[in-house]
């Protein structure tokens, strides 16, 4: 069973279009998070949910909206797509605590055209 | 706030060689410690931990021990092989911060036969 899965892994659209990737946990966790990972491979937390509650905002423009609709599943849309969003994005999820490890899906490419 | 710096790469050894990637740190307070691997085209996966000063993490023949003195937690294996290969991710987790992980920039290790 998966423990962490995104959807699509792949995703290729065009500059101005609205799209959204899916993340569900099945690990009973209570914390989800969107992370991006950019072409020099770098990792940038954006969005953190405990229990359907936004904790972490990161400097991320608005066009981004996270939505949890419940404690598993944290969903990522983004309007008005630029060039620049171009990139891995990672949904992870883990108990909220200083030493639970969090778990990653596999990934979403996103490609803007 | 809170950093996590990796040597640089790309580190390319042969197989059997031992491997050292340093990881350094900067956190007020006392963070979790972590080691993620990504392999090609793949998600992170937790390769070990350590929660306290002193501890060691291992797994897979792969060792890391938190070093509060030196604030470090260098990785460390004795014989690598070629499925090794993958980028290597230092990351630290606090518990103030809604438990993001901070990452280091990533180390490409790439295991030649």
């Amino acid at each position: 069973d998966t423990a962490v899965s995104q959807t699509p892994k792949y995703l290729v659209t065009q500059m101005g279009n609205d799209k959204s990737i899916k993340c569900e946990q099945n690990l009973g966790h209570d914390t989800m998070y969107w992370y991006k990972q950019d072409s020099k491979k770098f990792l940038k937390i954006m969005f953190s949910y405990n229990n359907k509650e936004l904790i972490i905002n990161e400097t991320v423009p608005n066009r981004f909206s996270p939505k949890s609709p419940d404690k598993a599943h944290l969903n990522l849309h983004i309007n008005s797509l630029e060039l620049g969003d171009s990139a891995v994005y990672f949904c992870a999820s883990s108990l909220l605590g200083r030493t639970d490890t969090q778990y990653f899906g596999p990934g979403t490419r996103l490609t803007v055209l | 706030g809170n950093s996590v710096t990796q040597m640089e790469g790309p580190v390319t050894l042969s197989e059997e060689a031992f491997l050292t990637i340093n990881c350094t740190y900067t956190a007020t307070g006392y963070p979790s410690l972590f080691w993620y691997v990504q392999y090609p085209g793949e998600g992170l996966q937790l390769l070990l931990k350590a929660t306290k000063a002193d501890d060691k993490g291992s797994n897979k023949g792969f060792e890391a021990t938190y070093r509060k003195e030196t604030t470090s937690f260098h990785l460390e294996k004795g014989s690598v092989q070629v499925s090794d290969s993958a980028v290597y991710f230092c990351a630290l987790k606090m518990e103030t911060s809604g438990s993001r992980l901070t990452f280091g920039e990533g180390t490409q290790l790439t295991v030649n036969p």
